[in-house]
This record gives structure tokens, C-alpha cells and sequence, in this order.
């Protein structure tokens, strides 16, 4: 079944705490991509990757860290995290930038 | 600035209750528009890509018509199993490898 997978699916951690979140795709997209989802503010995109060790920043990179090591996985990082990195977090990935993204289920992270 | 905006936030319908969701956008170079479903507690789901004015989409009760300006997203005899947050997102010619802004999303509840 083709799917993007994360993991945890839920975590709760305390400010400065290192943490990683990971993500899988097994549909051999190239495009990856990280977003935090607040209320009211929408989605918005933290870091994108074209392909493997291609990665850029998207519109809120501040505090965060990604990787592309491999083609099926862009685990997202938070080096110290801080309480208003707690959100819902979801991983997506498509063919290239213009195609329909499939997302993972998503990440609820609260730091405390 | 690239802006989207989708009205409105929450929409209660009777099921059978035919209604419309807008997306407005204010954006320059525009490679796409697209439609998402979401779930409570889960990613989005994808549902349509418009690409040029006048240009038009559907699937089962879901009818999707894209302007200059705006996007509608038509819903025809609604059930209750539609109920979800349904997301615009628009991806522009920047340049730039980002991808999408999204809008915040319009919460629609079919009530049986």
C-alpha cells in the first residue's frame, strides 16, 4: 500500500530536549516535505526536499533541522525544542513540486 | 505577499443541502490550485488540481472551478460522510522549489 509513514504519533517532551520525528514514503517520490499545522494559521511548510541531500528552507525553518540521506525518508529534527514548537506536524512527499502531495498521518507534539 | 483565503471558516448543511466553498487567492504566476480533504486527526487527503482558468473538476459530489481570482468548491447533495475540513492551497511560479501556501480551511459538517 502505497503510504507516507510517521513516527511517534504522539509525543510530549520538555523545552530543550532534542527530538526526531521520523517520516518514510515507499512511492519513490523525490519531493519531501515538512509542515506544522496551527489553528487558525493553516498549514505552513518548515523545510522541503527536492531529492536526496537536497534540502531547503520553506516558510517557518527557525528552530528546526531536517536530513535526506535516503530517498524514502526526511526525518525532521528539533535540536532544543521550545513550547511554541508544540503543534501537529505532518510529512508529505510527491513526484515533483507541482504533483498532488500525499501526507502521513501526522505528529502531535507538545513541549512543555 | 502570496495570500489565500477561504471562506468560510465553518459551514453547518443539512444532508441534501447543495452549498459552495470559496478560495480567494492574491497571487502572481499561479502553476496550480489544489483541493484537499481533511479528516479529524488525520493528513490531508488530495482531491483536485486546477491549473488554468475556467478549467473544472469533479468527483462523486464534489465539484471543483477555478477564475483568476478565486476557486469554488461546489458540494451537491451533501451526506454526512462528507463532513471534514476541506484546504486550498496554491503553489506560484517564485522560482523557487517551495511548494504550497495553504489556506486555514473551511470545517463543513453535514448533518443527517
Amino acid at each position: 500500500e502505497a503510504q507516507v509513514t510517521q513516527n511517534p504519533r504522539y509525543l510530549i517532551t520538555v523545552t530543550g530536549k532534542k527530538l526526531t520525528v521520523t517520516c518514510s514514503q515507499n512511492m519513490n517520490h523525490e519531493y519531501m516535505s515538512w509542515y506544522r499545522q496551527d489553528p487558525g494559521l493553516g498549514l505552513r511548510q518548515i523545510y522541503y526536499s527536492m531529492n536526496v541531500e537536497v534540502t531547503d528552507k520553506g516558510d517557518v525553518p527557525e528552530g528546526y533541522k531536517v536530513s535526506r540521506k535516503e530517498k524514502r525518508n526526511f526525518p525532521l529534527i528539533l535540536e532544543s525544542p521550545s513550547p511554541n514548537q508544540t503543534s501537529l506536524y505532518f510529512c508529505a512527499s510527491s513526484h515533483r513540486p507541482n504533483n498532488e502531495q500525499f501526507f502521513g498521518p501526522g505528529t502531535r507534539l507538545t513541549v512543555l | 505577499e502570496d495570500q489565500v483565503t477561504q471562506s468560510p471558516e465553518a459551514l453547518r448543511l443539512q444532508e441534501g443541502e447543495s452549498s459552495s466553498l470559496n478560495c480567494s487567492y492574491t497571487v502572481s504566476g499561479l502553476r496550480g490550485l489544489f483541493w484537499y480533504r481533511q479528516d479529524p486527526g488525520k493528513g490531508p487527503e488530495f482531491l483536485f488540481t486546477l491549473y488554468s482558468a475556467g478549467e473544472e473538476k469533479e468527483k462523486e459530489r464534489l465539484k471543483a472551478t477555478l477564475t483568476k481570482k478565486e476557486s469554488f468548491l461546489h458540494i451537491t447533495a451533501p451526506k454526512p460522510e462528507d463532513s471534514a475540513t476541506y484546504l486550498c492551497a496554491v503553489r506560484v511560479d517564485s522560482g523557487s522549489a517551495r511548494q504550497l501556501t495553504f489556506g486555514s480551511g473551511t470545517q463543513l459538517t453535514v448533518l443527517p
